[in-house]
């Protein structure tokens, strides 16, 4: 069975630039998670999708919004750019039943400049 | 904040067991112990989770304590390709589905050496 994948893997931006990240999920599996890492915040988780709705929320401003399609594939999306929004950002996925464990993609490498 | 506290790194010598605690004082009856690991720059991987009793998988063992305050994770023979930062992380599971949202320590970075 095929993985988490995202795309695009390597992203460069400027600020004040808006930017969209994709995201498939393993097949079968309903649920897509954000998460932002940094150096010096660690993993933050930034929302949750489940059938197209979002599910629970971070700690994230406004500006970073995301979207669950029929087939489950997720973008999130991130207006405005700032410099502090360099990051890895990983998706994972999983089936939304009790006890089911989280799969994580490679992860987009977002760089503002 | 995250639940747990683990110590920041550790060494281990290619070939021998590699033993990671974790410390989960306040953890509740129906939160999982959940390992993942992130080699440099990867996603997390997820490596396995238990309950109350011990698990093992083609991976590594699990041993959690009986007062559930406390697990191991063992790498029975740690290679140089488990260098990586170790993550573990309680989690809610209940009837009806858990949340998609883990919460992530700094873990702890290990080093496998020659």
């Amino acid at each position: 069975k095929a993985g988490v994948t995202q795309t695009p893997r390597y992203l460069i931006k400027t600020r004040g630039q808006q930017v969209t990240l994709s995201c498939s999920p393993i097949s079968g599996h309903r649920s897509v998670s954000w998460y932002q890492q940094t150096p010096g915040q660690g993993l933050q988780f930034l929302f949750e999708y489940f059938s197209e709705t979002q599910r629970n929320k971070g700690n994230f401003p406004g500006r970073f919004s995301g979207r669950q399609f029929s087939n489950s594939r997720s973008e999130m999306n991130v207006s405005t750019l700032e410099l502090g929004d360099s990051a890895l950002y990983l998706c994972a996925s999983r089936v939304a039943q009790s006890t089911d464990t989280q799969y994580f993609g490679p992860g987009t490498r977002l760089t503002v400049l | 904040d995250a639940k747990t506290t683990q110590p920041p790194s550790m060494d281990c010598a290619e070939g021998r067991a590699a033993n990671l605690p974790c410390n989960h004082s306040t953890i509740s009856g129906n939160e999982y112990v959940y390992w993942y690991r992130q080699i440099h720059s990867q996603g997390p991987q997820y490596i396995i989770h238990g309950l109350k009793n011990n698990e093992t998988n083609e991976m590594a063992s699990l041993i959690i304590t009986e007062d559930r305050k406390s697990s191991t994770l063992i790498l029975p023979h740690a290679t140089l390709r488990d260098t990586a930062v170790y993550y573990c992380i309680v989690r809610l599971s209940h009837y009806g589905g858990s949340q998609g949202n883990l919460i992530f320590g700094k873990g702890t970075k290990l080093s496998v050496k020659p």
